[in-house]
């Protein structure tokens, strides 16, 4: 089946450590997606990537850091740096719009609830 | 910068009632697209409709349907006769199509609308 899958669902981090949280897809989606949501917040995007080897900062980049070596895969690395980093982390991709009218939703994986221990 | 500021935190109603789900966004761009989508307690989210800018008719998909104004910036949501199975978060969500920006969502803070039997 197509699709994002996101792994691990549920994982906890001790305090100064990094961990990295993976997102696979299979619908050879060239834009790539990192999203945090918190309760009462909404979705706040971390990082994007339109294209392997390349990515940029979104809005609440500070203490994240990303790779996408291949088009199929773009971890997230939650670092020691993220002072309050417990929340639900969503990945997401899209096809990458190359003109205006182009449809481009986004489709999510399940999702990975991280928590400080 | 854009805005989606969804007015209503949480909505509980009982079943067969018809409810409403508030969205209203701000941009400076011309040409944008329109979203909601549904995060049930799983917590992936389900795609459920796209709007474009240009297009101003309202949709209607078995029970759901939208209602876009331009003139006041609002995209509303519309559940006829509700069902237990519509208990999620609902996100509204905005994005606009030229420059860099292809892909990126911003999201409103969700509302939480739950149906009682």
């Amino acid at each position: 089946d197509g699709g994002i899958t996101q792994s691990p669902k549920y994982l906890f981090r001790k305090e100064g450590q990094n961990v990295t949280l993976s997102c696979e897809q299979n619908l050879n989606h060239d834009a790539m997606y990192w999203y945090r949501q918190d309760p009462g917040q909404g979705l706040r995007l971390i990082y994007y990537s339109q294209i392997v080897n390349d990515f940029q900062k979104g809005d609440i980049a500070e203490g994240y850091s990303v790779s996408r070596e291949k088009k199929e895969s773009f971890p997230l690395t939650v670092t020691s740096a993220q002072k309050n980093p417990t929340a639900f982390y969503l990945c997401a991709s899209s096809l990458l719009a190359r003109t205006a009218t182009m449809n481009t939703e986004a489709f999510f994986g399940q999702g990975t609830r991280l928590t400080v221990v | 910068a854009q805005k989606v500021t969804q007015a209503q935190t949480e909505i509980s109603v009982v079943e067969k009632e018809d409810v409403t789900l508030d969205c209203v966004y701000e941009t400076r761009d011309t040409t944008y697209y329109l979203f909601w989508y549904k995060q049930p307690p799983s917590g992936e989210l389900v795609f459920l409709i796209r709007r474009n800018s240009f297009d101003e008719q309202n949709e209607i998909s078995g029970r759901y349907s939208w209602n876009f104004q331009k003139s006041t910036s609002s995209f509303n949501f519309t559940i006829t006769a509700s069902q237990v199975v519509d208990s999620a978060v609902y996100f509204c969500a905005l994005r606009n199509a030229g420059g860099t920006s292809y892909g990126k969502l911003t999201f409103g803070q969700g509302t939480i609308l739950t149906v009682h039997p």
